[in-house]
């Protein structure tokens, strides 16, 4: 199976919000209530910020919100901060117990 | 707190096997499921493998399925893939993480170790 596709950047000015997207397809993202979004800084280890679709960790701003529309799911984060700026990827679990990523968007804050 | 933590990557030639492992600590380890999920220099994330908290159930990726072998140790909280008849596309920070690929997240996640497949 082939990877989520998202867009490879995306950019906004502080305190503006911001929306990702994750698109698979019905076999993936439209099929399963599983998509998650990981946080990443450059040389450090991915972060979860959204899980099941639209769950935050505890100690996540709500800031961070997720959603899902067929076979697309979206991170939005709004009030954009500076620390905000990182890689974003998407994660859904893909059927036939496996699980897929997206191929990441930097996040660029202006 | 929940903390994972890598160790044993390195160099190694094509065609060559690594071990590496992964220690858990701040939560019972038996009883949650372990993946492996590594990221290319430069690239996304990708998962790998994964296995149930006994030990019992295991996936693998079709990219590395005959030529890894994941296994853990509840006794010590340890967490391993065996890595055989390695490439150069297998040159990748693999991070082990806490979490079942059927929920579709993984929380938290160590902070990797390298490998590089290269002669």
């Amino acid at each position: 199976q082939s990877a989520l596709t998202q867009p490879p950047s995306a950019s906004g000015s502080p305190g503006q919000s911001v929306t990702i997207s994750c698109t698979g397809t019905s076999s993936d993202v439209g099929g399963y209530n599983y998509v998650s979004w990981y946080q990443q800084y450059p040389g450090k280890a991915p972060k979860l910020v959204i899980y099941e679709v639209t769950k935050r960790p505890s100690g996540v701003p709500d800031r961070f919100s997720g959603s899902k529309s067929g076979n697309t799911a979206s991170l939005t984060v709004s009030g954009l901060q500076a620390d905000d700026e990182a890689d974003y990827y998407c994660g859904s679990y893909g059927g036939s117990d496996n699980l897929l990523f997206g191929g990441g968007t930097k996040l660029t804050v202006l | 707190e929940e903390q994972m933590l890598e160790s044993g990557g390195g160099l190694v030639q094509p065609g060559g096997s690594l071990r590496v492992s992964c220690v858990g600590s701040g939560f019972s380890f038996s009883n949650y499921a372990m993946s492996w999920v590594r990221q290319a220099p430069g690239k996304g994330l990708e998962w790998v493998s994964a296995i149930g908290g006994s030990g019992a159930i295991i996936y693998y990726a079709d990219s590395v399925k005959g030529r890894f072998t994941i296994s853990r140790d509840n006794s010590k909280s340890i967490l391993y893939l065996q890595m055989n008849s390695l490439r150069a596309e297998d040159t990748a920070v693999y991070y082990c993480a806490k979490g079942w690929v059927s929920r579709g997240w993984f929380d938290p996640w160590g902070q990797g170790t390298l490998v590089t497949v290269s002669s």
